[in-house]
């Protein structure tokens, strides 16, 4: 299995661009989240989806989209990308959210300039 | 508001056992989490208490007392590979979870 998988690693967008993160996961997990994590701080969370079809918003969900068409994949777009989205990017995955460990990917590195 | 406090940073000696604190308080509480997350990669998982008291795992062991709103995670025989962060995660009552910024430790030899 390869577990969690984001592509790309890194990116540079400049202000106003936009973009999607895409995440793909393997383990057939229903639970799905995005995470952002800046310096110094704890994870937040963005957006999260129960199910294909079905998502939510997280903490800080302003200036990003998600769409869930499959069980495996969660993409995060990004639109009019701002200075204050630069921070690494996490997607993770968990078979339900209570007790069960989150799986994460690699992260997206993102700097907006 | 939810809120959850760790040390920023800490330093222990290679061999030696070292306790990183973690205090909370959050709308609700269904479990907290402790993750190991290296410089440069993903946050990956070590524990989960929901029950107050010990849990052991290997050199790891986490702690919680549920009415004092405290956790720590204990690592015993240090090794330098455990240097890296730590981060307590709590699982409120939304069943979201709540992460605090995060404990580095480093290991000196």
């Amino acid at each position: 299995n390869a577990g969690v998988t984001q592509t790309p690693k890194f990116r540079i967008l400049k202000i106003g661009q936009s973009m999607t993160l895409q995440c793909t996961q393997d383990m057939n997990h229903n639970y799905m989240y995005w995470y952002r994590q800046d310096p110094g701080m704890g994870l937040k969370l963005i957006y999260y989806s129960v199910g294909a079809g079905i998502t939510d918003k997280g903490e800080v969900p302003n200036g990003y989209n998600v769409s869930r068409s499959t069980t495996e994949d969660f993409p995060l777009r990004l639109e009019l990308a701002a200075p204050s989205q630069t921070s690494v990017y996490f997607c993770a995955s968990s078979y339900e959210e209570t007790y069960n460990e989150q799986f994460f990917g690699p992260g997206t590195r993102l700097t907006v300039l | 508001g939810q809120n959850i406090d760790q040390p920023t940073e800490m330093t222990a000696t290679e061999g030696a056992i070292v306790q990183i604190n973690c205090t909370y308080q959050t709308s609700g509480f269904n479990g907290l989490f402790w993750y190991q997350q290296h410089a440069g990669e993903a946050p990956t998982f070590l524990s989960y208490n929901v029950l107050d008291g010990l849990e052991e795992k290997g050199r790891f062991s986490s702690f919680l007392s549920r009415s004092k709103g405290y956790s720590y995670l204990l690592l015993k025989e240090l090794q330098m590979k455990d240097s890296a962060s730590y981060l307590c995660a709590v699982l409120d009552s939304n069943y979201q979870l709540i992460w605090g910024a995060g404990t580095k430790l480093i290991i000196k030899p």
